[in-house]
């Protein structure tokens, strides 16, 4: 089976400063990694996705995630906080099976950026 | 372009009556269609997905059902509703096959049950 676990619900951080957050995932073949984001009252985006291809992916709005399989980790790094980025932030497995295959969703993290 | 639209956005019901979540798909054929909820402080949790009409999984044992009668529409149901079905419902479609499943989100029904 899959799992996801984000490492702390509720992350604040400075504009400007550095955004780090964590994800660690379980899955008994090559997983397929997502993460995604939710503004309030709002259905989730898509940031980014890891297929494979590349270990470092980048994604929308300067936010980019690296793939380590030795830590089975995939965590979500943004250099500089922008205002706009407070939201909801979820990381995503999927074994991308055919058949119907289900993706996982950690229990999401909170991003507040202070001025 | 694919589109998708969930209704209602925003619902107030009695314990004990009806519930019905509709969600259509557009611009695209054959898509594994999904129910989350996501309660308050919580994460999204998988109800249910379909990979083709009359197919239905269900991920969590519960009061809720499940129905996709045409190839583009998924309806959530529940004959009686209780307080704990409270939430934040979301639609989501992905393109059939394998791959990376890359899920498109509707905007969400929010469903109070008093």
């Amino acid at each position: 089976a899959q799992s996801v676990t984000q490492l702390g619900s509720h992350v604040s951080v400075s504009e400007g400063a550095l955004v780090l957050l964590r994800c660690n995932y379980s899955s008994s073949v090559p997983p397929y990694l997502f993460w995604y984001v939710q503004y309030p009252n709002q259905g989730l985006q898509l940031l980014l996705k890891y297929t494979s291809a590349a270990t470092l992916v980048k994604g929308i709005n300067g936010f980019e995630a690296e793939f380590k399989k030795s830590e089975t980790s995939f965590h979500l790094t943004k250099p500089s906080a922008h205002m706009s980025d407070a939201a909801e932030y979820f990381c995503a497995v999927s074994d991308g099976g055919t058949g119907g295959f289900k993706t996982i969703f950690g229990a999401g993290t909170r991003l507040f950026v202070k001025a | 372009s694919q589109t998708i639209h969930q209704w209602p956005a925003t619902l107030v019901q009695p314990v004990g009556s009806p519930l019905s979540l509709e969600c259509t798909v557009e611009g695209t054929s054959n898509p594994n269609l999904y129910w989350y909820r996501q309660a308050a402080g919580r994460g999204l949790q998988l109800l249910f997905y379909s990979v083709g009409i009359g197919q239905i999984s269900s991920e969590v044992p519960q009061n809720l059902s499940a129905s996709r009668p045409q190839d583009r529409q998924f309806i959530l149901s529940s004959k009686k509703l209780l307080l704990s079905d409270s939430g934040f419902y979301l639609c989501a479609w992905s393109p059939g096959g394998s791959g990376a499943n890359v899920l498109t989100f509707g905007a969400g029904s929010r469903l109070t049950v008093l």
